[in-house]
């Protein structure tokens, strides 16, 4: 049963590395999106793509961020130069194609620490 | 500016009795609304979901009810039990929105043997 997988389950970084965390949808599912939970609050939404196609990238941060899902492997969430405020816990989720209206599915996610 | 908000950072219920969770929304464009349940360490798992042209939906345990003159929506767990104790998260979407889900910020339901 595979649903979304997200590696590496836990990052640690100090401040000024980059973070490359991965996501790889349900088998079937084109469409991916990532999220970011802060401590104590919510998920919020960073950017929606499909293959090859940034769709909506209004959550993501001008500066420092970058998210691609190419036409092979995983989707890819890059964040440079990381600062303290970038630790928190980024889900990635997918949906199948042709239904605007569906749940999305959640990977388990992966908790990046900046030290 | 919280469009979807949990005002309940927490409740503890008996188990075999029921569970209601609360939610508000501000916008008025959104059109489908979700919970989703989290356990530590894990990522959010789909409960239920309801469209806006209803006003509820049922499946087995769970109950969502909307209420859209008053943009308010609930979850009710009957009978509640040990194992549904987690963090529940309301979200919602919108037509046209490309489909982002905005998130309510959850309230962590106890529910005691």
């Amino acid at each position: 049963n595979a649903g979304v997988m997200q590696n590496p389950r836990h990052l640690v970084r100090r401040r000024g590395q980059e973070a490359r965390l991965r996501c790889s949808p349900v088998k079937g599912h084109s469409h991916v999106y990532w999220y970011r939970q802060l401590p104590e609050e919510g998920l919020k939404f960073m950017v929606y793509l499909q293959k090859e196609n940034i769709i909506d990238e209004s959550g993501m941060p001008k500066e420092r961020f970058s998210a691609e899902f190419p036409k092979e492997g995983p989707s890819i969430l890059r964040i440079q130069q990381v600062v303290r405020g970038d630790s928190a816990a980024y889900f990635c989720a997918s949906s199948p194609p042709g239904v605007s209206y569906n749940e999305q599915f959640f990977g388990p996610g992966t908790r990046l620490t900046v030290l | 500016d919280q469009q979807v908000k949990q005002n309940s950072p927490s409740l503890s219920v008996q188990e075999g009795r029921i569970s209601i969770l609360n939610c508000d929304y501000t916008n008025s464009m959104f059109d489908y609304f979700l919970w989703y349940k989290k356990y530590p360490a894990e990522g959010p798992t789909f409960l239920i979901s309801i469209s806006s042209i209803k006003d509820k939906n049922e499946d087995g345990r769970f109950t969502v009810f909307l209420n859209k003159s008053a943009k308010h929506l609930s979850l009710h767990i009957v009978p509640s039990q040990p194992g549904d104790s987690a963090v529940y998260f309301c979200a919602a979407m919108t037509a046209g929105s490309a489909r982002q889900l905005t998130f309510g910020s959850g309230t962590q339901l106890t529910v005691l043997p």
